[in-house]
């Protein structure tokens, strides 16, 4: 069964500081990588897509991709008080169109 | 540019009635997904559409739900027979083709399913 892991937290971090978020998953043809944020009674909101081992830098938010390692990470700089919510990991497999999500991680930025 | 739009937001069912939830995807999409996220646990995939075609259902139950997306108008998720346990958050998303991984699904508002 293919599966996606994240730490549930909560994540607590100062503001201002780097808050990092990871996710591990199952399947070696894992092809598309997403992060998605979702504030409590809302809807997942789009943060990043990763397709390459690496880094992608998008303003406050890198995505870090080891396929190797089967883990994908994102890092969150200059975290804000509004950057407090549930972190959604999706991963979508070779062949397939449905996007298979992590539990998420619950970050808390403290002002 | 309206993004995807999700119709009820909310929805009370009593016990044995049906559901229906509508999603129309954004502009320029022809591809139509919907997940459930059932209280305190994550987004599960439930089914995934194409104009008049269903793609892949392998994440629908199998009795009393069913989908479709027809040549107009909005995809639809129907629930016959509610019960307790069909009370949640049902997400459309939609993308521009669904190629692989390479298209991005976006979110609607989602519709909050209660049954009484």
């Amino acid at each position: 069964q293919k599966e996606v892991e994240q730490n549930s937290g909560p994540l607590s971090v100062p503001e201002g500081a780097i808050a990092s978020l990871n996710c591990t998953y199952s399947d070696r043809g894992s092809q598309s990588f997403f992060w998605y944020r979702q504030y409590s009674g809302k809807s997942p909101e789009l943060i990043m897509f990763i397709y390459s081992n690496g880094d992608k830098e998008d303003g406050r938010f890198t995505a870090q991709l080891n396929k190797a390692s089967q883990y994908v990470s994102l890092l969150i700089r200059d975290s804000q008080p509004s950057d407090s919510a549930t972190y959604l990991c999706a991963v979508i497999y070779n062949a397939g169109n449905m996007l298979t999500f992590g539990g998420g991680t619950r970050l808390m930025v403290k002002p | 540019n309206a993004g995807v739009m999700q119709n009820p937001r909310h929805l009370v069912r009593r016990r044995g009635q049906e559901a229906r939830l509508r999603c129309s995807p954004m502009k320029g999409h022809s591809h139509v997904y919907w997940y459930r996220q059932l209280p305190e646990e994550g987004l599960k995939f439930m089914v995934y559409l194409q104009k008049e075609n269903i793609i892949d259902e392998s994440g629908m139950p199998k009795e009393r739900f069913s989908a479709e997306f027809p040549k107009e108008g909005p995809s639809i998720l129907r629930i016959q027979q509610v019960v307790r346990g069909d009370s949640a958050a049902y997400f459309c998303a939609s993308s521009r083709s669904g190629t692989g991984g390479a298209d991005t699904q976006y979110f609607g508002p989602g519709t909050r399913l209660t049954v009484l």
